[in-house]
This record gives C-alpha cells, sequence and structure tokens, in this order.
C-alpha cells in the first residue's frame, strides 16, 4: 500500500535551516510528482508548490521562493524540503502530498512533520 | 492571485444532509478546475475524498458526493454521521496553480 512517512518534528532557532524529509513505499517514486503543503498553528493548508520526481524540476508558489528548496533522492524514493533563514512564521505542519494520475491530485499525504521556530 | 471562498462553519444534525460550496474570486468553477475535497480531522493529516469535481477515491463513503452547483464545487454529505465532524478543504488548480480554500468546519450536532 501506498505510505508516504516523514521525518519527526524539528525545533530550529531563526536563521537556521532544516531539512524534512518524506519517505515513499509501496509504488514506483518517479511515477508520480510530489506536492508540499503548509499548514500553521490552527490555520488552513496552503500549497507550496511541487516536484516532478522523474526530472526533478521543482516549481513554487507564490510566496514560497527563495528560502524554500525542494529536492529528490529517487535512489532510496525520498523528498525532500529545505528551509533556509527560518522565521518564527515558519512554524507550521508541513506535509508531502502525491498526485495520483487520471485527474486525482493530492490522493495520498504524509503525517505530517512539525517545524517550530522559536529561540 | 485567486482566492477560493468556503464557508467557514456549518451544522448538521445527525442523519441530516448538508452541502460544502467552493468558489473562485475568477468566476465559475467548472470541472477544468480539477476540485478537489479534503477532510482533516484535529491532529491528522488531510484524507483525500472527492476528485475531479465528482470522482470518489475507493476510500470514500457512499455518504460523500461532489458535484458543480451554481457556479461552484460541491460536496454533499447525505446521511451524516457523527464521525463526519471536521474541517473540509476544497482545492482548485488556476492558472497552473493549486489554491486551497480557507476550510469549512462543519459541527454535527
Amino acid at each position: 500500500q501506498v505510505q508516504l512517512v516523514q521525518s519527526g518534528s524539528e525545533l530550529k532557532k531563526p536563521g537556521a535551516s532544516v531539512k524534512v524529509s518524506c519517505k515513499a513505499s509501496g509504488y514506483t517514486f518517479i511515477s508520480y510528482a510530489m506536492n508540499w503543503v503548509r499548514q500553521a498553528p490552527g490555520q488552513g493548508l496552503e500549497w507550496m508548490g511541487w516536484i516532478n520526481t522523474k526530472t526533478g524540476n521543482p516549481t513554487y508558489a507564490q510566496g514560497f521562493t527563495g528560502r524554500f528548496v525542494f529536492s529528490l533522492d529517487t535512489s532510496v524514493s525520498t523528498a525532500y524540503l529545505q528551509i533556509s533563514s527560518l522565521k518564527a512564521e515558519d512554524t507550521a505542519v508541513y506535509y508531502c502530498a502525491r498526485d495520483g494520475g487520471s485527474g486525482a491530485y493530492f490522493n495520498y499525504w504524509g503525517q505530517g512533520t512539525l517545524v517550530t521556530v522559536s529561540s | 492571485q485567486t482566492v477560493v471562498t468556503q464557508e467557514p462553519s456549518l451544522t448538521v444534525s445527525p442523519g441530516g444532509t448538508v452541502t460544502l460550496t467552493c468558489a473562485s474570486s475568477t468566476g465559475a468553477v467548472t470541472s477544468g478546475y480539477y476540485p478537489t475535497w479534503f477532510q482533516q480531522k484535529p491532529g491528522q493529516a488531510p484524507r483525500a475524498l472527492i476528485y475531479t469535481t465528482s470522482n470518489k477515491h475507493s476510500w470514500t463513503p457512499a455518504r460523500f458526493s461532489g458535484s458543480l452547483l451554481g457556479g461552484k464545487a460541491a460536496l454533499t454529505l447525505s446521511g451524516v454521521q457523527p464521525e463526519d465532524e471536521a474541517e473540509y478543504y476544497c482545492l482548485l488548480y488556476c492558472g497552473g496553480d493549486w489554491v486551497f480554500g480557507g476550510g469549512t468546519k462543519l459541527t454535527v450536532l
């Protein structure tokens, strides 16, 4: 069965960097695109962008350029989200979400990774 | 940037029927927006319910259905169960970007 398992919670100081992983299993990793979604505490969902798992080409949503980087390691079926120069407002749960093909998107979700930025 | 609007909150009685809607600031929602619906319970990841307007996943309970209604995407719950109390989000594909609605908090009371 399809599973997306994300790395554990992180506590970081402002200005630091964090790298969140999303390990996929149960399917051929490069067959489906991977999205990243942010949810700030008590807030709604926000699409951050997606990465083409065949080519590694990332696309970033407005507001997620510059400090945010999507990457892959296809040898271990894992997608990564790296955030640099962390700010308090980056405190959120970050989700990876896999597309499904045939007009189905964001079918499968990781469990989420809480990133807390605090001095 | 497109704004996607949902009802902030709705209340329904157990066994009742409720319709949640999803509107785009750019105009009428069509299937070309690939309307997608998710359910999220506290402390959990979102779960996909409906894709491309009205298609259900294998895990989607039969009481959930999707449609287009009056220029909006709609999610209808028929025969609501207590476990349907949750936040519901719609998602639209708008000119190359995906945009989530603000969510509807559904209370079953």
